[in-house]
């Protein structure tokens, strides 16, 4: 079993829509929870990152995080085609001194529609 | 700020041959690490370096890739011999603390 699963997509939707991205883990040491975007040909991205259970809200993008299900999900309100990426959700242990290994899910691929 | 910077950005070699990448951090970011990415897949992480120590290299296919970061600054990573698995874009990070910024990574083809 996969530490991270997520639905490669691809998922296509029409300009405007609301976009629900999610993934799941296995690892309860995960604290640390990230969204990075990835456009074709470059690196990802950082998006939002999220630490405790609850959501976090950056303009129309809203990280939403469940440990108890350990579930987390992004959500993209008013979908535009520039957010038409690769996003990949992203994990990471406990850490006592900066910079840990992060785990990604397999990323899934939007595409906004005009 | 400059990013992280990644040379070449994309190589074509026969299998059995070598490569290598070479990868220059965010100045003063002290963790690099170096990742693998298939077509259609995540980031698989294979090496990890806190300065110019290796923290984590469990994923490191060791009979075949090596890396090194010397002056825990720049960093190398090297496939020798290449195989046709091998094809990927291997991706270069750096972190001062919790966000990774990743260059654009060099996009390996091996016929």
């Amino acid at each position: 079993q996969k530490e991270v699963e997520q639905d490669p997509g691809p998922l296509s939707v029409p300009e405007g829509a609301i976009v629900s991205l999610n993934c799941t883990y296995s690892n309860s040491a995960f604290q640390y929870f990230m969204w990075y975007r990835q456009y074709s040909r470059k690196g990802p991205e950082l998006l939002m990152y999220t630490y405790s259970s609850g959501n976090k809200e950056d303009g129309r993008f809203t990280a939403q995080v469940d440990k108890s299900s350990k579930y987390i999900s992004l959500f993209i309100r008013d979908s535009q085609p520039s957010d038409s990426a690769t996003y990949l959700c992203a994990m990471s242990g406990r850490q006592e001194t900066s910079g840990s290994r992060l785990t990604f899910g397999e990323g899934t691929q939007l595409t906004v529609n005009p | 700020e400059a990013g992280v910077a990644q040379s070449p950005r994309y190589k074509i070699i026969e299998k059995r041959q070598s490569v290598a990448f070479w990868c220059n951090p965010i100045s003063g970011h002290a963790t690099l690490y170096w990742y693998q990415q298939i077509l259609g897949q995540g980031p698989k992480l294979l090496i990890q370096f806190q300065n110019n120590g290796v923290v984590d290299d469990s994923q490191l296919p060791k009979d075949r890739f090596s890396a090194e970061r010397l002056k825990g600054v720049d960093s190398t990573l090297k496939i020798q011999p290449a195989k046709l698995e091998d094809s990927a874009v291997y991706l270069c990070a750096s972190t001062a603390w919790r966000e990774a910024f990743f260059g654009q990574g060099t996009r390996l083809t091996v016929v």
